[in-house]
């Protein structure tokens, strides 16, 4: 069955640095979602993706989140500077079609110190 | 505002007890509703997609059934194995993100 592959499965980094992302999404799918969990909370949206542009975007999608197709299949998302509140698991998700389910990859811990 | 609850909280079964567990929303315009199974440290897993009222789906001792204010996700005879969290999200007609609930953890003792 095809997977959605993220890496890495953990990051630990400083405050104020830079991290990247990275999600291999399944091949035919058109739609990308990122997600993060803080730990002991709700799965929250960041931003969606569709024919290379971001869709949508929550609040917490601000200045210091991006996201990219850097090479037309892999899709990152980018923290310029990242902060203390930024650690929970990010979550990489796709979709065949508007109305198809999501599959969801296996998240990135990042934890910022 | 758009919202999606969860109950119960928490949930401890005896093997083989059967139960449902509750998945609220209160959005303009539902899309689908999407059940994920959500074991600790992973990602979403996708069980079961709703799109309109009435419709149920059923696998193995899962069944997702819904109407127009709530969705239940009822287990059969649970097993050991279907301790997780079970996460409902649903999507509006005029978005494409999914709005998830807090979860409902599941315990199976055997």
């Amino acid at each position: 069955e095809p997977e959605v592959t993220q890496t890495p499965s953990h990051q630990v980094t400083q405050m104020g640095q830079e991290v990247i992302l990275r999600c291999v999404p399944i091949s035919n799918h058109l739609y990308f979602y990122w997600y993060r969990q803080i730990l002991g909370q709700k799965v929250e949206f960041l931003v969606s993706f569709y024919n290379n542009e971001i869709s949508e975007k929550s609040e917490i999608f601000d200045d210091q989140f991006s996201v990219e197709r850097p090479d037309g299949s892999n899709f990152t998302l980018k923290i310029r500077s990242t902060k203390l509140e930024d650690s929970a698991m990010y979550f990489c998700a796709n979709r065949q079609e508007m109305n198809t389910e999501a599959f969801f990859g296996q998240g990135t811990r990042l934890t910022v110190v | 505002e758009d919202q999606v609850t969860q109950s119960p909280e928490a949930l401890r079964l005896q093997e083989g007890e059967s139960s449902s567990l509750n998945c609220s929303y209160t959005v303009s315009g539902l899309r689908g509703l999407f059940w994920y199974r959500q074991d600790p440290g992973k990602g979403p897993e996708f069980l079961f997609t709703l799109y309109s009222a009435g419709e149920e789906k059923e696998k193995e001792r899962l069944k997702a059934t819904l109407t127009k204010k709530e969705s239940f996700l009822h287990i059969t005879a649970p097993k050991p194995e279907d301790s997780a969290t079970y996460l409902c999200a649903v999507q509006q007609n005029y978005g494409q993100n999914f709005v998830f609930g807090p979860g409902t953890r599941l315990s199976v003792l055997p």
